[in-house]
């Protein structure tokens, strides 16, 4: 079947606009989560959700950024004021159920910000 | 808070040779879960091993095992028979399993360069 999908795959955005990133779940996963992947590092975890509620935003690093998952599918992590340090790649996963269940991930969405 | 650290940035292996990667984690917990995940330049992240501190027997997967040692918090991947799509980075994960946090912890990542 359909993996997690992200779109779109490469965004270029001035510093100070507003961006949105989307990510399609495998379908019926009930968890979502966003990570942040800088260059060089490995991915930061910034937001989980069950069903529709974020269950742990702990990882986000300032008000600049939410995100929501109105209908406990699809997500979309919104970046307002963009700054150039936010450029890096978004990951997305979903997982089928509560722990152990595997994340299964997206390919990612590269934000550059000039 | 829990730590993941790979200390080696990048290796090398012939094709057919065998090749590890270290991982040493830091945490308070008893209960966890450790992963390795491959991403290629594709940048999609695959699972290629799991363990569950839980168990004392060491996991494998075809050519990919472990070697967990618990008291030494340390998580080694072992690669054998190394394949030219073997290359890619490789990122030891640690996950809680304790309620309420699902994250992922990762390391930095170490590049596996495989040469024919």
């Amino acid at each position: 079947g359909a993996g997690v999908s992200q779109t779109p795959s490469n965004k270029v955005t001035e510093k100070g606009k507003y961006v949105e990133l989307r990510c399609d779940p495998i379908s019926g996963h009930t968890a979502l989560y966003w990570y942040r992947q800088s260059l060089g590092q490995g991915p930061e975890f910034l937001i989980y959700f069950q069903g529709t509620g974020a269950a742990d935003d702990s990882g986000l690093p300032n008000d600049r950024f939410f995100a929501v998952r109105p209908e406990g599918s699809v997500s979309t992590l919104k970046i307002q004021r963009t700054e150039r340090g936010d450029s890096a790649v978004y990951l997305c996963a979903s997982s089928p159920q509560p722990p152990p269940g595997e994340q299964y991930f997206g390919p990612g969405t590269r934000l550059t910000v000039t | 808070a829990q730590t993941v650290t790979q200390s080696q940035p990048e290796m090398s292996v012939q094709e057919a040779e065998t090749v590890t990667l270290s991982c040493t984690y830091d945490t308070s917990e008893s209960d966890y879960y450790l992963f390795w995940y491959k991403q290629p330049p594709s940048r999609q992240m695959i699972l290629v091993i799991r363990q569950e501190a839980y168990k004392q027997q060491n996991a494998t997967e075809n050519r990919f095992s472990v070697n967990f040692q618990k008291a030494a918090k340390s998580f080694s991947l072992k690669i054998s028979d190394s394949q030219l799509g073997d290359a890619a980075m490789y990122f030891c994960a640690y996950r809680s399993a304790t309620g309420g946090s699902e994250k992922l912890v990762f390391g930095k990542g170490t590049k596996l360069t495989v040469n024919p």
